[in-house]
C-alpha cells in the first residue's frame, strides 16, 4: 500500500459533461502529479502541484484543471468531456525537495469512461 | 526533452526462471533518476526499483535487480526466480533531479507473462 487514495474508482460520463476526480496524498508528501493513461499506453503527464500551486503542465488543454489543498490532497477537473478523455487517471504523490529521492507513489487510479 | 523506449511490447518467462526487460532513454542531463514500475491488472502502479544516475552500483531489491549502463543510456530490469505474481505490465520511467516541473517520463511498457 502506498498510502495514496483516489476516488471514485470508476466513473461513466457523457460527452460535454464535467468531472472531478480526487486524490489523497501520502502523509508528509508535498507534491502531487496527475497522469492520464490510455488503454495499452504508458501514463502521460497532465500537471503537477507543489504546495498548492501548479508548477508544471504537460500537453493538455486548459479544460483540464486542478487544485491542491492545504492538506496536500488534490482534485483534477475536466470540463467539456470528449470521447478521447476515456482513460485511467492516476495520481502520484512525492516529497520533492532539492536532492530528494524524486520517488512518486501512485494511487489505484480512477477509470473514466466517456460515452 | 527526455524520452524512454521499451522495445519489447511482450515477454514471457517460465516460473522460477530469470527474465530481463530492456529500457533505453535519451537525455542531455548528467544526473537523474530511473525507475521501474509494475502495473498488475488491478491497475495500481507499484514501484519496483529505483536507481540514481550518480551511483555506479546497480540497485537490487530482493529478486529484482537492474543493469544500469550510463554511457549506453540503458537501464534493464532482471527478475530472478519468476513467480506467477510477477505477471504484469512493467514501465520504465525517467525523472529529472531538478526542482519544479519534473514529471515522470514513461516508456510504453512491457507486458510480462509468467508460465506455470
Amino acid at each position: 500500500e502506498t498510502g495514496v487514495t483516489q476516488s471514485p474508482t470508476h466513473l461513466i460520463k457523457t460527452r460535454g459533461q464535467q468531472v472531478t476526480l480526487r486524490c489523497s496524498s501520502q502523509s508528509g508528501h508535498n507534491t502531487v502529479s496527475w497522469y492520464q493513461q490510455a488503454l495499452g499506453q504508458g501514463p502521460q503527464f497532465i500537471f503537477q502541484y507543489y504546495r498548492e500551486e501548479e508548477n508544471g503542465r504537460g500537453n493538455f488543454p486548459p479544460r483540464f484543471s486542478g487544485l491542491q489543498f492545504p492538506n496536500y490532497s488534490s482534485e483534477l477537473n475536466v470540463n467539456a468531456l470528449e470521447l478521447d478523455d476515456s482513460a485511467l487517471y492516476l495520481c502520484a504523490s512525492s516529497l520533492d525537495w532539492t536532492g530528494g529521492s524524486k520517488t512518486q507513489y501512485f494511487g489505484p487510479g480512477t477509470r473514466l469512461l466517456v460515452l | 526533452a527526455q524520452t524512454v523506449t521499451q522495445s519489447q511490447p511482450e515477454m514471457s518467462v517460465q516460473e522460477a526462471e530469470t527474465v530481463t526487460l530492456s529500457c533505453t532513454y535519451d537525455t542531455s542531463e548528467s544526473d537523474y533518476y530511473l525507475f521501474w514500475y509494475k502495473q498488475p491488472p488491478s491497475r495500481q502502479m507499484i514501484l519496483v526499483i529505483r536507481q540514481e544516475a550518480y551511483k555506479q552500483q546497480n540497485a537490487t531489491e530482493n529478486r529484482f535487480s537492474v543493469n544500469f549502463q550510463k554511457a549506453a543510456k540503458s537501464f534493464s530490469l532482471k527478475i530472478s526466480d519468476s513467480q506467477l505474481g510477477d505477471a504484469a505490465m512493467y514501465f520504465c520511467a525517467y525523472r529529472s533531479p531538478h526542482s519544479g516541473n519534473t514529471p515522470l517520463v514513461f516508456g510504453k511498457g512491457t507486458r510480462l507473462s509468467v508460465i506455470a
